[in-house]
């Protein structure tokens, strides 16, 4: 069955530092999406992501980040200059493409990034 | 404004009861779905169950049902004859046109053996 890979699985790194979230979302899938969790609260929508463009963003998703679909394959989050509290799990989602209905969204396993 | 709201933050059963997970949504959209996803220890997100909102007639999967009451803005997780393996964190989710899913706080359940 095809699903959603992210990579790494654990990120740590220094404030201040640029980070590099990777998600692979599924071959057929043309709605990309981000969330966040931190520890121990609700998973919360960062950013939606169609036809190469920015469709959706919450007020979390400031400039410090971005989004970007490389190849025909990845689909990555840039935290710029990390904070402390960037800590928490990140989510990719990708979807297929909606029409009349909101499909279903395909969560990864997420990626844990600390930062001290 | 959009929100679910998961009144009961952590509940403990003993194996082989029945429990129920409530959720309460608010939303202006006369469309919308509505999710159940699990987040075992392992942290990942597992999609449960969807529904939108025209389709008001209860599901029931296994071991699993959901009573979607339309009148009340409720959609409820029951979880019969529960098993160890069901701990977890229990998260209700409403997405509308938008896209966005906005998640409930979510619900921790622990199974004791």
């Amino acid at each position: 069955e095809p699903e959603v890979t992210q990579t790494p699985s654990h990120q740590v790194t220094q404030m201040g530092q640029e980070v590099i979230l990777r998600c692979v979302p599924i071959s057929n899938h043309l709605y990309f999406y981000w969330y966040r969790q931190i520890l121990g609260q609700k998973v919360e929508f960062l950013v939606s992501f169609y036809n190469n463009e920015i469709s959706e963003k919450s007020e979390i998703f400031d400039d410090q980040f971005s989004v970007e679909r490389p190849d025909g394959s990845n689909f990555t989050l840039k935290i710029r200059s990390t904070k402390l509290e960037d800590s928490a799990m990140y989510f990719c989602a990708s979807s297929e493409l909606r029409v009349e209905v909101v499909y279903e969204q395909y969560f990864g396993p997420g990626t844990r990034l600390t930062v001290t | 404004a959009q929100k679910v709201t998961q009144a009961q933050t952590e509940i403990s059963v003993v194996e082989k009861e029945d429990v129920t997970l409530d959720c309460v949504y608010e939303t202006r959209d006369t469309t919308y779905y509505l999710f159940w996803y699990k987040q075992p220890p392992s942290g990942e997100l597992v999609f449960l169950i969807r529904r939108n909102s025209f389709d008001e007639q209860n599901e029931i999967s296994g071991r699993y049902s959901w009573n979607f009451q339309k009148s009340t803005s409720s959609f409820n997780f029951t979880i019969t004859a529960s098993q160890v393996v069901d701990s977890a964190v229990y998260f209700c989710a409403l997405v509308n046109r938008d896209d966005k899913i906005i998640f409930g706080k979510g619900t921790r359940l622990h199974i004791l053996p």
